[in-house]
């Protein structure tokens, strides 16, 4: 069962690089997530999706765009990346609004280095 | 935003000893309120999905309650083992979940 797969696992660039994280699902789930988990803060969203062609800001979107072209395929993409996005990054999704049946699936995190 | 706290930040005890930690979350317009296990370089697994004020989930030695109208939910763990250490994250929305910050517990053997 691979659930949510994130690539790639671990990352290091360069101040003003870009970048973009491929995260894949298998369940047909509806809702995408994008996360990413600092020391002290948390999980805060980034990007968020309901539906295939369909994407929306969370708590902290800015310096990240998504894309969300196939129902299966949630992408974050860095356009200048910057130290302060030194973090490691969550894909997760969820299947529908039902309130008993929405866990969200999360995959291993990326780890991503900005220097 | 909504605002998810969780009590304590961290916490040891001793292997036996049962334990607790709080969830609190507005009570306005409460959907569902989820508690994840998150071992560390794993991903967070899912423990319980609660819905409805006064609900109760056990999972093992694990169990869960929900009050809804006071915005709180506690996670108990009975005869804590090592394997229990992780920390145990909460979360609270619709399908745009907000996490709190985790209770990390360290079972001591």
């Amino acid at each position: 069962n691979a659930g949510v797969t994130q690539t790639p696992k671990f990352r290091v660039l360069k101040t003003g690089q870009s970048m973009t994280l491929l995260c894949a699902q298998d369940m047909n789930h509806e809702y995408m997530y994008w996360y990413r988990q600092d020391p002290g803060m948390g999980l805060r969203l980034i990007h968020y999706s309901v539906g295939e062609g369909t994407t929306a800001k969370g708590e902290v979107p800015d310096g990240y765009n998504v894309s969300r072209l196939k129902k299966q395929n949630f992408l974050l993409g860095l356009e200048s990346a910057a130290p302060s996005q030194t973090s490691v990054y969550f894909c997760a999704s969820s299947y529908s609004t039902d309130r008993l049946r929405n866990t969200i699936y999360f995959g291993e995190g990326s780890w991503l280095t900005v220097v | 935003i909504l605002n998810v706290e969780q009590s304590p930040q961290s916490l040891h005890v001793q292997e036996g000893d049962s334990t607790n930690f709080t969830c609190s979350f507005p009570s306005s317009n409460f959907y569902a309120l989820h508690w994840y296990r998150w071992e560390t370089a794993k991903s967070p697994e899912a423990l319980f999905v609660m819905t409805l004020n006064g609900d109760e989930k056990k999972k093992g030695r694990i169990s869960a309650t929900l009050n809804t109208k006071e915005g709180y939910s506690y996670l108990y763990i009975k005869g804590s083992q090592p394997e229990d250490s992780a920390t145990y994250l909460c979360a609270s929305g619709t399908y745009k979940y907000i996490f709190g910050t985790g209770t990390r517990l360290k079972v001591l053997a």
